[in-house]
């Protein structure tokens, strides 16, 4: 079983969609967090979800919105998709910050 | 507000020769740090990770890292490369409130026959 998942593992639209990316993670983790990395490979934090709740949400346009029905889901939906949106987006999960934290395999967008 | 520095985003080694992947870090409180590797169109894995304790750390593929506080490093290092080494490196911190890990640019690691 894998830990995190994510699903598409890629996804192609054209620009103005509307898309989700859909995240689970079968480890009991308590938070939940997506990343997008940049054609540079850079990883910047988007949104964090600790049991259902909202905490960061880090200068991210609203045309993205996460919702995290249970704590083992966290998804993400990007309205009126635009070009630079194009990224690889990971989900993680963890549970301490000690223990660092588990990434899925990311979901590759691409807008065109 | 904690960050990471790493120092050459390419780094080009022999197989055989030793792996040296420099991090640097700023952070108000005592850090934890963590080396996470990327292979190609995949995600991040956690090689190893300094929290509290033994400053040497080791990690998996027989890589390891020294958190040296009054350098502010923690750099990661492996004896002898492999060409299955071949991938990006990522030091992080963490930052603690709110929890999230702040990842440095990361280091292409090239392995050569």
């Amino acid at each position: 079983d894998t830990a995190v998942s994510q699903t598409p593992k890629y996804l192609v639209t054209q620009m103005g969609n509307d898309k989700s990316i859909k995240c689970e993670q079968n480890l009991g983790h308590d938070t939940m967090y997506w990343y997008k990395q940049d054609s540079k490979k850079f990883l910047k934090i988007m949104f964090s979800y600790n049991n259902k709740e909202l905490i960061i949400n880090e200068t991210v346009p609203n045309r993205f919105s996460p919702k995290s029905p249970d704590k083992a889901h966290l998804n993400l939906h990007i309205n009126s998709l635009e070009l630079g949106d194009s990224a690889v987006y990971f989900c993680a999960s963890s549970q301490e910050q000690a223990y660092g934290y588990t990434f899925g395999s990311g979901t590759r967008l691409t807008v065109v | 507000a904690q960050s990471v520095t790493q120092l050459g985003s390419h780094v080009s080694v022999s197989e055989g020769a030793l792996v040296l992947l420099r991090c640097n870090y700023s952070s108000s409180v005592p850090p934890y740090l963590f080396w996470y590797v990327q292979y190609p169109n995949q995600g991040l894995q956690l090689l190893l990770k300094y929290t509290t304790g033994a400053t040497l750390v080791k990690g998996i593929n027989g890589f390891e890292a020294e958190f040296k506080k009054s350098e502010t490093s923690f750099h990661l290092t492996k004896p002898s490369a492999h060409m299955s080494d071949a991938a990006e490196y990522f030091c992080a911190v963490s930052d603690y409130y709110p929890d999230k890990l702040i990842f440095g640019t990361g280091t292409r690691l090239q392995v050569f026959p």
